[in-house]
């Protein structure tokens, strides 16, 4: 099994639509989680960040986090065609450690 | 955010040669680290860079073949070597600061 899993999609859906993008993960040991979103060509470009368990809601964007279930959300509302990407998630049990990454979702966002 | 930014931006380069690549971050960043991104694939931690000392180095990947320097807080190099087709990939330079973790906008490599 590995540390980090997330559905790759490709995730097609018309805009405005609500996405919602998920990991799972095995280690109980992470309590840092963020979402990334990589424009094609481009570096990752950090998203959200959360701490241990509950939400963090920014703007269109809600990060949920699910300690007990081993699962993390990202919730994207009203998307736009400029939302398509691949987010990634990635997570870290320590300050100042290196994060874990998932494969990624390819999302695309239909005008 | 933390600033960092990394050159050459892109390269295509023959078989055998070395390329190196450099990374410039801000003073708040503490750690720095070197990925790569293979076509579609998700991102593969290198190595971390240790101001002053060797780099350490993730399974599968060896200082031969990737020699890391990290002569400062702010900049570090990553060499990539002796590169053939399947060295070609996305290199992204990463740092801390604090909680978070910020990335580079990565050097497109390609090997003829």
């Amino acid at each position: 099994q590995k540390e980090v899993e997330q559905d790759p999609g490709p995730l097609s859906v018309p805009e405005g639509a609500i996405v919602s993008l998920n990991c799972t993960y095995s280690n109980s040991a992470f309590q840092y989680f963020m979402w990334y979103r990589q424009y094609s060509r481009k570096g990752p470009e950090l998203l959200m960040y959360t701490y241990s368990s509950g939400n963090k809601e920014d703007g269109r964007f809600t990060a949920q986090v699910d300690k007990s279930s081993k699962y993390i959300s990202l919730f994207i509302r009203d998307s736009q065609p400029s939302d398509s990407a691949t987010y990634l998630c990635a997570m870290s049990a320590s300050y100042g450690q290196n994060f874990v990454f998932g494969p990624g979702t390819r999302l695309s966002v239909l005008p | 955010s933390a600033v960092i930014s990394q050159k050459p931006s892109r390269d295509i380069c023959q078989r055998g040669t070395s390329l190196t690549i450099q990374c410039q971050v801000d003073s708040q960043v503490t750690m720095m680290f070197w990925y790569r991104q293979q076509p579609g694939q998700s991102l593969t931690l290198i190595a971390t860079a240790n101001q002053g000392s060797e780099a350490t180095y993730e399974s599968g990947f060896v200082i031969d073949k990737f020699p890391i320097s990290r002569p400062n807080l702010t900049f570090s190099t990553l060499t990539v070597s002796n590169m053939s087709p399947e060295d070609s990939s996305i290199y992204l330079c990463s740092g801390n600061r604090g909680e978070t973790q910020y990335f580079g906008p990565g050097t497109r490599l390609l090997v003829l």
